[in-house]
């Protein structure tokens, strides 16, 4: 079982509307991930907070808004999407940011833009 | 730049035939790890293995087997006696120097029959 624990799995949203999706880890990482997975492609790297704070932002659009209110808990919230942002959405951490420690992932939210 | 190929799409294999799926990666860094991550259909990417570029041991675990040559920059993923569970996208993928961005393959599809 993932230790990585993602809500909600599925997720419909119009246009106008406003939803954040939750990811939580209890392994002590400091560093927290999310990606965005288009069907059959890989996942996309979109933002990376390392002891909570932003490290990376991997210009992605400001409709898309991460936020890390401790050390355990990460959301991604959204806000006037379009159709094309319907994906799967993966939450991910690790012990740090350093490359040779093993990024683990959640079970993901499937979002769909209507 | 990094780059990983997984030259091969999409696999079918009948049950208890083995495997071989093939990872080909590009780095200028001397210090890099190696992952291969499993993606079933729920979504979940799970972890599989970790291998840096200072180890050429193969790796064994199970009905999975692992072969890193760095002579030909692959690390190729060998699955024993297929089962239907091992039906899924696999993913290799390159983590090098201080980057905390994970570069993944396009991903093969294996599935896995009766």
């Amino acid at each position: 079982d993932t230790e990585v624990t993602q809500t909600p799995k599925h997720l419909v949203m119009g246009m106008t509307n406003k939803k954040s999706l939750k990811c939580e880890q209890h392994m002590g990482h400091r560093a927290m991930y999310w990606y965005k997975q288009k069907a059959k492609k890989p996942p996309e790297l979109m933002f990376v907070y390392s002891y909570e704070k932003l490290s990376i932002n991997e210009s992605v659009p400001s409709r898309f808004s991460p936020e890390c209110p401790n050390s355990s808990l990460l959301n991604l919230h959204l806000h006037a999407l379009q159709p094309e942002d319907s994906a799967l959405y993966l939450c991910a951490s690790s012990q740090d940011q350093s490359s040779g420690n093993t990024i683990y992932f959640g079970e993901g939210s499937w979002l769909t833009v209507v | 730049a990094q780059k990983v190929t997984q030259a091969q799409t999409e696999i079918s294999v009948v049950e208890k035939e083995d495997v071989t799926l093939d990872c080909v990666y590009e780095t200028r860094d001397t210090t890099y790890y190696l992952f291969w991550y499993k993606q079933p259909p729920s979504g979940e990417l799970v972890f599989l293995i970790r291998r840096n570029s200072f180890d050429e041991q193969n790796e064994i675990s199970g009905r999975y087997s692992w072969n890193f040559q760095k002579s030909t920059s692959s690390f190729n993923f060998t699955i024993t006696a297929s089962q239907v569970v091992d039906s899924a996208v696999y993913f290799c993928a390159l983590r090098g120097g201080t980057a905390s961005k994970l570069t993944f393959g396009t991903g093969t599809r294996l599935q896995v029959t009766l």
